[in-house]
């Protein structure tokens, strides 16, 4: 089973739509969970951390299910500018802390 | 705005030569870390340093593989002997604290191609 798995689309929606991703883990030593977003060829860029009580900026919201294993991101009213890969990320502790991505989810946001 | 920058950004080598890849941290960060993304696929961790000396490697980072930091500024990783399975975008990054509390900030990447 892969450490982190996601969808990897490619989700298209139009503008204004609202869209989910969901990750899944499978090291319960996970520490911290995060979103990245990355741009065709670009470097990933944080987009947000992720907290058990579940945390919103803006238009996005995230949420972590330690118990599921399962992490989630909801972005509402969706903009052309959304459009990137999302990638799911995760903090694994083995006697040092290593960072795990996601394969990453597509999304295209047309007009 | 501070920013991590890599030098070169792009570099082509033939299989067997040793390239050093370069960057430079944000000032006051004191976590460093190498990835690497082969065209299509995932983002890989490669390593983490802090203090002077690795904190954690993945298996990928086998002897092939070293880093350095040779003064106060600059964090390397050189690869001794490309394969052609070497190229791939490599990715710099550095914290203020570990990876576990702290935002990682990346750099631009320096895509490598070995012929």
């Amino acid at each position: 089973r892969k450490e982190v798995e996601q969808d990897p689309g490619p989700f298209n929606v139009p503008e204004g739509a609202t869209v989910a991703f969901n990750c899944t883990y499978s090291n319960s030593a996970s520490q911290s969970f995060f979103w990245y977003r990355q741009d065709c060829r670009k470097e990933p860029k944080l987009l947000m951390s992720v907290y058990s009580s579940g945390n919103e900026d803006g238009r996005f919201t995230a949420q972590l299910n330690r118990a599921s294993q399962y992490i989630s991101l909801l972005i509402r009213d969706s903009k052309l500018s959304d459009s990137a890969t999302y990638l799911c990320v995760v903090i694994l502790y083995t006697g040092g802390f290593k960072t795990i991505f996601g394969a990453g989810t597509r999304l295209f946001v047309k007009a | 705005e501070p920013e991590v920058t890599q030098t070169p950004s792009h570099q082509v080598t033939q299989m067997g030569q040793e390239v050093i890849l370069r960057c430079v941290p944000i000032s006051n960060h004191l976590y460093f870390y190498w990835y690497r993304q082969i065209l299509g696929q995932k983002v890989e961790f490669l390593v983490s340093f802090y203090n002077n000396e690795i904190s954690e490697k993945s298996e990928i980072f086998d002897d092939q593989f070293s880093v350095e930091r040779p003064d106060g500024s600059n964090f390397t990783l050189k690869i001794r002997s490309t394969k052609l399975e070497d190229s791939a975008m490599y990715f710099c990054a550095s914290s203020l604290g570990g990876a576990a509390l702290e935002t990682q900030y990346f750099g631009p990447g320096t895509r490598l191609l070995v012929l």
